[in-house]
C-alpha cells in the first residue's frame, strides 16, 4: 500500500542551526502539507502546497520556514535558524486531489525535532 | 474558545464495549476528519466526511451539519483500538488548513 515516508525520524540540533526535514508523498498525489505537534499539545497546520506553490500557510509559518519540491518526489521543510520552541513532531501529509477538493489526507510517521 | 472541542478528553473502556467520542465545532466547514494517533506518534486518517454517515469495519462516523457536531463510534472495542482519536475540520474554501481538536485518549482494557 502506498505511504508517505519521512526522514529523519528524529533529529537533534543546536539552536540557530538550519534543519531540513524530508518527505516523499504518495506518488500520484497533488496536495502536500506540513503540520507540527509540540509535545503534549494539539496538532497545528503549517503550510499546504499545490501546483508547485504555497496555497495556504499559518501564522506559525514565518520567514524562518520554507518548503520546496525540488524534484518529482521529495517535499522538504526547511527551518532556517532553529529556536528552542521549534522542538516538535513534524508531520508531512499528502492528498490525491479530487473534483471536489484535496480529498483524504495521508500522513507520514513524523519527524521528531529536538532543538538544544 | 477552541474552534474544535472534543469530549471526553480521556476514556477507559473494557474490551467489547461500545465507544462514542464526540466533536463539536464552531466554524463553517467543508469537511470533517477523524484521525487516529498511535502511541508512537504516527497519524492515520480514519474518515473524511461532509455529511451523513460512514462505516469502516467496527468504526462508524456521523456528522450533523446543522448542529455542528460529529461522533465517532467504535463497536466491540479491542485493546488494539487504544490510541488518541483526533477530530479536525477544514474550513470552507481551505485546502488542508485543518483545525485540530485536542484529541480523546482511549484506553481499552482486556
Amino acid at each position: 500500500e502506498p505511504e508517505v515516508t519521512q526522514t529523519p525520524s528524529h533529529q537533534v540540533t543546536q539552536m540557530g542551526q538550519e534543519v531540513i526535514l524530508r518527505c516523499v508523498p504518495i506518488s500520484n498525489h497533488l496536495y502536500f502539507y506540513w503540520y507540527r505537534q509540540i509535545l503534549g499539545q494539539k496538532v497545528e497546520f503549517l503550510v499546504s502546497f499545490y501546483n508547485n506553490e504555497i496555497s495556504e500557510k499559518s501564522e506559525i509559518f514565518d520567514d524562518q520556514f520554507s518548503v520546496e519540491r525540488p524534484d518529482g518526489s521529495n517535499f522538504t521543510l526547511k527551518i532556517r535558524s532553529t529556536k528552542l520552541e521549534d522542538s516538535a513532531m513534524y508531520f508531512c501529509a499528502s492528498s490525491p486531489g479530487l473534483a471536489g477538493g484535496p480529498g483524504e489526507l495521508f500522513f507520514g510517521e513524523g519527524s521528531r525535532l529536538t532543538v538544544l | 474558545k477552541n474552534e474544535v472541542e472534543q469530549s471526553p478528553q480521556n476514556l477507559t473502556a473494557q474490551e467489547g464495549e461500545f465507544i462514542t467520542i464526540n466533536c463539536s465545532y464552531s466554524v463553517g466547514i467543508s469537511a470533517l476528519h477523524w484521525l487516529q494517533q498511535h502511541p508512537g506518534g504516527g497519524i492515520v486518517s480514519l474518515f473524511m466526511l461532509s455529511s451523513g454517515k460512514k462505516k469502516h469495519g467496527r468504526l462508524i462516523a456521523t456528522i450533523n451539519i446543522q448542529e455542528k457536531h460529529s461522533s465517532l463510534h467504535i463497536t466491540a472495542s479491542h485493546p488494539r483500538d487504544s490510541a488518541v482519536y483526533i477530530c479536525a475540520v477544514t474550513s470552507g474554501g481551505s485546502q488542508g488548513n485543518l483545525i485540530f481538536g485536542k484529541g480523546t485518549k482511549l484506553s481499552v482494557k482486556p
